[in-house]
């Protein structure tokens, strides 16, 4: 199975600050990653996909990069309502893994 | 509007079965790759199983392999997942997808709001 692995598990930022996630897999996985953010008590929704594609309707503070196995998610200029769990996924492969999410809490 | 809403979650014992049911709306379901992902209470995404839009093609996890069972009734819109020897570690709200791709990308866009299945005596 293809392990992700996701980082950091945390990360304290404050409103309009610049944030990076990044995620890698234990194996090429060339742009099949995408891009969830979860808010407690709702499901996951769709950011990213191919890494770098902005899915229709998410702000485009929102950014993704990367291809084959390290790749990374980065908001531009935090929101407050950014504040959020997010995870990467990789669809490369049957089992689809997600890594094991970045909480992202207010400073 | 998409729409996906599952239901068919509860309350079962160690080694009972459940089925979930996800009825979708909203887009042509009979020719869309549809999944299920769990979430176990405070932990991260599971990937639980795919089935392609005619039925004819259907993976899993291995971990619910042997007792979960994917399929789908494209007359009634409609996805489950019959679940079957259930165990402690099967507890989770579960969510169904739908599984859009192209050459280079695969994504799982619109999400249902979950169902809880928990598994205790």
């Amino acid at each position: 199975d293809i392990q992700m692995t996701q980082s950091p598990s945390s990360l304290s930022a404050s409103v309009g600050d610049r944030v990076t996630i990044t995620c890698r897999a234990s194996q090429i996985i060339n742009t099949f990653l995408n891009w969830y953010q979860q808010k407690p008590g709702k499901p996951p929704k769709l950011l990213m996909h191919a890494p770098s594609s902005l899915q229709s309707g998410v702000p485009s503070r929102f950014s993704g990069s990367g291809s084959g196995t390290d790749f990374t998610l980065t908001i531009s200029s935090l929101q407050a309502e950014d504040f959020a769990t997010y995870y990467c996924l990789q669809t490369h492969k049957t089992p689809y893994t997600f890594g094991q999410g970045t909480k992202l809490e207010i400073k | 509007e998409v729409q996906l809403v599952e239901s068919g979650g509860g309350l079962v014992q160690p080694g009972g079965s459940l089925r979930l049911s996800c009825t979708a709306s909203g887009f042509t379901f009979s020719t869309s790759w549809m999944t299920w992902v769990r979430q176990a209470p405070g932990k991260g995404l599971e990937w639980v199983a795919n089935i392609k839009g005619d039925g004819s093609e259907k993976d899993s996890v291995a971990s619910v392999r042997g007792r979960f069972t994917i399929s789908r009734d494209n007359a009634k819109n409609s996805l489950y997942l019959q679940m079957s020897n259930l165990r402690a570690e099967d507890t989770a709200v579960y969510y169904c997808a739908t599984l859009r791709g192209a050459a280079d990308t695969r994504f799982f866009d619109y999400w249902g709001q979950g169902t809880l299945v928990t598994v205790s005596s």
